[in-house]
This record gives structure tokens, sequence and C-alpha cells, in this order.
């Protein structure tokens, strides 16, 4: 069966620093990859997808994610944290049994250390 | 701006009362969603309608039901709330076939059961 790991359940970087939130999947065809970001008492909001064409995605919010085949990853970055990146931040990808629907990783929470 | 609404907001019940929690959406999207997110916890898919199809998961318990009366609108029945079913809900939309798979989703409903 598909699945998505997202290792670390809670990253803190401090303010300006680095973010890497890992994801790593499990597919036997191409996926549609996708991160999501949630704020509390919020519904998901999407903040990048990849679908096949460049393999470096860019996002909103400055975040951007790299597909790497080999390596089944599709980790999410961006280069300068800031406050209003606290948030869970769920990798999805494309069930490829039903490509209407989507298997979700656990999620990750970041927190931003002023 | 095209979006997905949720009415509620906030929802409280009493235990064994039923329930409708409301989704619409502007986007004219053909697939609506279900999921059942509890606290830290990815959201689950509870069900999903493709235009009139519906489509259950198997581990979604009876007591959920769905009713999807146009394209608009998407609503979700609890016939006897648990305390166990306390948790948001969030309803999202997608393109379906010919897009890309990412779903939108509305801002959630809180449901608490007393």
């Amino acid at each position: 069966a598909q699945s998505v790991t997202q290792l670390g359940s809670h990253v803190s970087v401090s303010e300006g620093a680095l973010v890497l939130l890992r994801c790593n999947y499990s597919s036997s065809v191409p996926p549609y990859l996708f991160w999501y970001v949630q704020y509390p008492n919020q519904g998901l909001q999407l903040l990048l997808k990849y679908t096949s064409a460049a393999t470096l995605v860019k996002g909103i919010n400055g975040f951007e994610a790299e597909f790497k085949k080999s390596e089944t990853s599709f980790h999410l970055t961006k280069p300068s944290a800031h406050m209003s990146d606290a948030a869970e931040y769920f990798c999805a990808v494309s069930d490829q049994t039903s490509y209407d629907k989507v298997i979700f990783g656990p999620g990750t929470s970041l927190s931003v250390i002023p | 701006d095209a979006m997905v609404i949720q009415n509620p907001r906030y929802q409280v019940t009493q235990f064994g009362k039923p329930v409708t929690l409301s989704c619409s959406q502007t986007l004219n999207h053909n697939v609506m969603y279900w999921y059942q997110q509890k606290s830290s916890q990815a959201p689950k898919l509870l069900f999903h309608y493709y235009d009139k199809d519906f489509n259950n998961e198997a581990d979604t318990p009876d007591n959920f039901q769905s009713r999807r009366p146009n394209t608009s609108f998407c609503f979700l029945d609890i016939r006897s709330p648990g305390l166990g079913d306390a948790a948001m809900y969030l309803c999202a939309t997608s393109i379906g076939q010919g897009g890309t798979y990412e779903q939108y989703f509305g801002p959630g409903t809180r449901l608490t059961v007393t």
C-alpha cells in the first residue's frame, strides 16, 4: 500500500534559519506530490505541487521542494524562516488507485524561535 | 474570490443528537470531499463525491452520511454523535479528471459533543 512518511513530528528552527521538512513516499507509478500548510483552527492550504514537470517546484511564501525519484523524496525547504511560518505541514501523494484521492503524511509541526 | 465555505465554523451538539454540517463552493469543481481531523493528526477521508457519484471509505462508520444535492453544496450528517466524533471536519474540492488533483479546503467546522 502507498504511504507517506515525514521525518520529525516536530521541528524547531530559529527565525532566519533554513527550514527543511522531510517527506518520503512510496509509489509504483509516477506520483503527483503536494505540500499543504495548516494554521491553527484553519483548513489546509496548498503550498506547492509536483505534477511531473520541473523537479524543483516553487510555491507560495518562499517555499520550494525538490522531487528526487531515486530517493523517493519530496523535501520542503525555505531559506529563511519567518515567525509566520509556524504551522503544521502535511506532505501528500496522489492515490494511484484513485487519483481523486490523496494520501497524507502524519504531518510536521514547525516552530520558529525568535 | 472563488472559495470553499463551511458553516458553521463551530458547532456544539449533544451526545446522540443528530447534527448537519454544510459546505458550499464557488469553484465549480466536480469533486467534493469530507475529512475528519483529530488533534495533531492528518485529515482522514470519510467520503467523496465525483459529481453525483458517492464514494464511501471502507472504514467510515455508518453513523456518518452525506448528501450532495447539487454541484455547489455538500452536507455531512452525523446521525448519533458520540464523544469520539468530536473533531474538526474539513470540506475540500478538486477539479477532477483533467486537473492536477490538488484539493482546495474550506476553513473547517469544529464539532464539540457534550
